[in-house]
């Protein structure tokens, strides 16, 4: 039962460059979210999803853009990377309100 | 917007003894809170939840938390800690949404 799977898991980009993070859940949840997780910020909500076909824009959504076409993935892409963008990055599911089931991260350097 | 408070950033506790993470909210109507606690380089994971009902909420690997209403509090705690409890705890609040809003982290440290 691999849960949340997020690919890559580490990645350097150059300023400008785009990029694509790809989540997968075999959970068959309906919710999906995309974090960042910074140095004493904790964790901010980029981007979420209730449901195959929607997305919806969380606290921090500038910069990236999200599709959510099947109902087990959940990608998350940057058009023009910036180094403000160096960050880690966590996908999540669930099925309720809550009990969020979190992927190993994504290291996203951009220089 | 709700929002969630942790005025620690870190915590330090000998191996043994009680310990306790503090969290504050703010959020509109009735609360729903949650503890996660994510280990080095790893992602987070679920530990406990308040919706409703007895405020002495028990979770995972031996910790429980306090709701109080009056307080807007909902603190972490555990009667014994272990080095094995090192690691980063976050409280969340679910406002607006559904969606969670999460603190800014506590990292715990327990030392021998």
């Amino acid at each position: 039962n691999a849960g949340v799977t997020q690919t890559p898991k580490f990645r350097v980009l150059k300023t400008g460059q785009s990029m694509t993070l790809l989540c997968a859940q075999d959970m068959n949840h309906e919710y999906m979210y995309w974090y960042r997780q910074d140095p004493g910020m904790g964790l901010r909500l980029i981007h979420y999803s209730v449901g195959e076909g929607t997305t919806a824009k969380g606290e921090v959504p500038d910069g990236y853009n999200v599709s959510r076409l099947k109902k087990q993935n959940f990608l998350l892409g940057l058009e023009s990377a910036a180094p403000s963008q160096t960050s880690v990055y966590f996908c999540a599911s669930d099925d309720r309100a809550g009990e969020l089931f979190f992927g190993e991260g994504s290291r996203l350097t951009v220089l | 917007a709700q929002s969630v408070a942790q005025p620690e950033d870190q915590v330090n506790v000998a191996e043994g003894n009680p310990l306790t993470v503090k969290c504050t909210y703010s959020v509109s109507g009735n609360p729903y809170l949650f503890w996660y606690v994510q280990y080095p380089n790893r992602g987070l994971q679920f530990l406990l939840k308040y919706i409703t009902g007895d405020n002495l909420v028990k979770g995972s690997y031996g910790f429980e938390a306090e709701f109080n209403k009056s307080q807007t509090s909902f603190h972490l705690k555990k009667p014994s800690a272990l080095v094995s409890d090192s690691a980063l705890y976050f409280c969340a609040v679910v406002g607006g949404g559904n969606k969670l809003t999460f603190g800014t982290g506590t990292q715990l440290k327990v030392e021998l």
